[in-house]
C-alpha cells in the first residue's frame, strides 16, 4: 500500500540555522505531495504542495522539491525562526482513478526552535 | 473562504459510554473526513464520506460509526469509549479529487475516565 515516512520525530534547532525535515514516500500511482503545519492548539493547515518532478515549490519562506527518482519531498528553510516551532506532517495523495482526495500522512516531525 | 467547526471542543466520557462528535463545514466541499491524532502516530483516517449519505471506512474504523446526513455535516460516534483513552479527533473537508488540499477543523479532545 501507499506510505509516507518521516524519519525524525523531533528536530531541535537554534534560531537562524537551516531547517530540513525529511519525507519519503512509496506508491505505485501518480501523486501529489503535501506539507501541513500544525501550531500548538491549532488546526493543521497546508504549507506546500506539489506534483511536478524536480520543481521547487515555495511558501512562507519554506521550500520543497519533489524528486520522483528518490521518492522524496523534503521540507527546507534557510533560517529557522522561533515561530516555526510546530508539528509538520508530510502527506501523499494518489491518483488511482477513484479520486477521493484521501491523504496518507506520515507520523509527523516536531520542530522546536530555541533562541 | 470558509470554516470548519467541531463540537464539542472537549469531551469527557465514562468507559463504555457512546459519545458523538460533530463537524460542520461551509466550503461546500464534497468530501469530509474524520482523523484520530495520537502523539507519534500521525493522523489516522477513521471514516470519510464522498457525498451525503456515503460512508467509507478508513484504517481505524473499528469502534467507531459515522453519519453524513447533509453535505455540510459529518458526525462521528465512539460506540464504546475505552478507559484511559485520550486523543484528538480532527475533521477535514476537501473537493473530490486527489490534487486538492484538505482543510481541517480545530479538533475535539477526548478523555475517557
Amino acid at each position: 500500500g501507499d506510505s509516507v515516512t518521516q524519519t525524525e520525530g523531533l528536530v531541535t534547532l537554534t534560531e537562524g540555522l537551516p531547517v530540513m525535515l525529511n519525507c519519503t514516500y512509496q506508491t505505485a500511482y501518480s501523486t501529489f505531495l503535501f506539507w501541513y503545519v500544525q501550531h500548538l492548539n491549532e488546526a493543521p493547515k497546508l504549507l506546500l504542495k506539489s506534483s511536478t518532478d524536480n520543481k521547487r515549490t515555495e511558501h512562507q519562506g519554506f521550500h520543497a522539491t519533489l524528486h520522483k527518482s528518490s521518492s522524496s519531498f523534503h521540507l527546507q528553510k534557510s533560517s529557522a525562526q522561533l515561530s516555526d516551532s510546530a508539528l509538520y506532517y508530510c502527506a501523499l495523495s494518489v491518483n488511482t482513478g477513484a479520486n477521493t482526495g484521501k491523504l496518507t500522512f506520515g507520523h509527523g516531525t516536531i520542530l522546536r526552535v530555541h533562541p | 473562504g470558509g470554516i470548519i467547526t467541531q463540537t464539542p471542543k472537549f469531551l469527557i466520557g465514562q468507559e463504555g459510554q457512546k459519545l458523538t462528535l460533530k463537524c460542520q463545514q461551509n466550503f461546500n466541499h464534497d468530501t469530509m473526513y474524520w482523523y484520530r491524532q495520537d502523539s507519534g502516530k500521525g493522523l489516522r483516517l477513521i471514516y470519510y464520506s464522498i457525498t451525503e449519505n456515503d460512508l467509507q471506512k478508513g484504517d481505524l474504523s473499528e469502534g467507531y460509526d459515522a453519519s453524513r446526513e447533509k453535505k455540510s455535516s459529518f458526525s462521528l460516534t465512539v460506540t464504546s469509549a475505552q478507559k484511559n483513552e485520550m486523543a484528538v479527533f480532527l475533521c477535514a473537508s476537501s473537493w473530490w479529487a486527489y490534487s486538492y488540499e484538505q482543510y481541517f477543523g480545530p479538533g475535539t479532545r477526548l478523555t475517557v475516565l
